[in-house]
């Protein structure tokens, strides 16, 4: 079964903290992984995808096969980032599409 | 090209009653995705298209839904004998070949009373 998994549906931090948004998933091929934001009243948008590795607006996330996670990071989180966070996997082999988790809200507090 | 743009941004419906939305990908895109989310859930697959060949399906669609790209350019989606379950927020999305980035429009807020 295709399934996204994120445990968080509300995070709150200070402004300057660490932060981290977890993401599970469960795929038997092999995982193409996304991280989408949605900044209030705008729309969903692309942040950060595993096979580019690179860091967008300071977030992160490594791809940790093992433990089938994807979990996003920043070390400092900036009130800017306040938004809904959506983990997807892309999955492939006649059947292409994204398979979203429910979402994370992460309130940055100043 | 300011993006994926859907027609119209709200509606409100009474049960039983059509609807027909509209979705103006990327010009270049040739690939279309309708999802639908539901409040405190993420984007579910509903549909897509590449160029005019609609390709899958989701079981979450239902006789009474039905999507057309009919020169591989816009879509619509219509729900026929619309229910009170079938409100929602109605997203599409595109993107070129089988790219992995997806560009979503603002998406169409469907309330059946």
């Amino acid at each position: 079964a295709q399934r996204v998994t994120q445990p968080e549906k509300l995070l709150s931090v200070f402004k300057g903290a660490p932060v981290e948004l977890k993401c599970n998933y469960s795929y038997s091929g092999s995982p193409e992984l996304f991280w989408y934001v949605q900044y209030s009243r705008q729309r969903l948008q692309l942040l950060l995808r595993h096979i580019s590795r690179e860091s967008i607006k300071g977030f992160t996330a490594d791809l940790n096969k093992g433990e089938t996670s994807f979990h996003l990071k920043k070390p400092f989180a900036q009130e800017e980032d306040s938004a809904m966070y959506y983990c997807a996997l892309f999955t492939q082999g006649g059947s292409e599409k994204l398979v979203f988790g429910k979402g994370t809200k992460l309130t940055v507090n100043p | 090209d300011t993006g994926v743009s859907q027609d119209p941004r709200h509606k409100i419906t009474k049960r039983g009653q059509n609807v027909t939305f509209r979705c103006d990908p990327i010009s270049e895109h040739n690939r279309l995705y309708w999802y639908r989310q539901t409040l405190g859930q993420g984007p579910e697959f509903l549909t897509y298209f590449q160029n005019e060949a609609q390709l899958e399906k989701s079981r979450l669609l239902s006789d009474r839904f039905s999507a057309e790209r009919p020169k591989g350019s816009f879509s619509t989606l219509e729900i026929q004998r619309t229910e009170q379950g079938d409100s929602a927020m109605y997203l599409c999305a595109s993107t070129q070949g089988s790219a992995y980035e997806q560009y979503f429009g603002p998406g169409t807020r469907l309330t059946v009373t």
